[in-house]
């Protein structure tokens, strides 16, 4: 166990539609990553919040977002929905920033159909 | 930002033998070198990492060597097992994004 949460597990939902992916560091980190894994795209790297602030930003789709709430939490809300947007999206967190070990969640599998 | 290359991109060997996955780097900013490996279906987990004032590490049967001169580190696996099986990756970062790209998928046969 990463000490890293993300709920819900699996989710399944129709094209067009919007979803909340939620995500809890592990106790003490600061850092939150977020990543989206489809097949044939490994792990892409979409944006980190630090301490509640943007950090960085990768190749997030206008149609996500995020945000980190002042007790670390982090959601990710994917909108108008497409059958691409099927995969799987980690959370990781890390003390600090990209410099530390990061420690990923088990995942949130969303299968848009 | 941090280009990296990591190859190969599949790699297959025998049960017993060696491993070797190697990652070269263009941004020397970062002085930390991790390697993690992602099981079908599970979560990438960090499983040997190294300092660049370091020039190899070693983990029972997983080292990492670095040469900074080169710009590249390696991740060397010996007596392979079929548990060994899995997607691992490099990541590099520039800044705070931390790359991950497409992996090496290692297969290791009996």
């Amino acid at each position: 166990d990463s000490g890293v949460t993300q709920t819900p597990k699996h989710l399944i939902t129709a094209t067009g539609q919007r979803v909340t992916l939620r995500c809890s560091p592990r106790s003490g980190d600061l850092s939150v990553y977020w990543y989206q894994q489809s097949l044939d795209q490994g792990l892409q790297f979409l944006i980190q919040y630090y301490n509640g602030e943007e950090r960085a930003k990768g190749n997030i789709l206008e149609r996500f977002s995020a945000q980190q709430f002042p007790d670390l939490h982090s959601e990710l809300n994917l909108s108008s929905l497409e059958l691409g947007d099927s995969a799987l999206y980690f959370c990781a967190s890390s003390a600090q920033g990209a410099g530390n070990t990061i420690y990923f969640g088990e995942g949130s599998w969303l299968t848009v159909v | 930002g941090e280009n990296v290359e990591q190859h190969p991109s599949t790699l297959s060997v025998q049960e017993g033998d060696s491993a070797v996955i190697e990652c070269t780097y263009s941004d020397s900013a970062s002085n930390y070198f991790p390697w993690y490996k992602q099981e079908l279906g599970k979560r990438p987990q960090l499983i040997i990492d190294i300092r660049s004032n370091v020039g190899e590490k070693k983990d029972q049967r997983i080292a990492v060597t670095l040469n900074k001169t080169a710009k590249h580190f390696s991740l060397h696996i010996t007596e392979t097992q079929p548990e060994d099986s899995a997607v691992y990756f490099c990541p590099r970062g520039g800044g705070n994004k931390l790359t991950f790209g497409t992996g090496t998928q290692l297969k290791v046969e009996l």
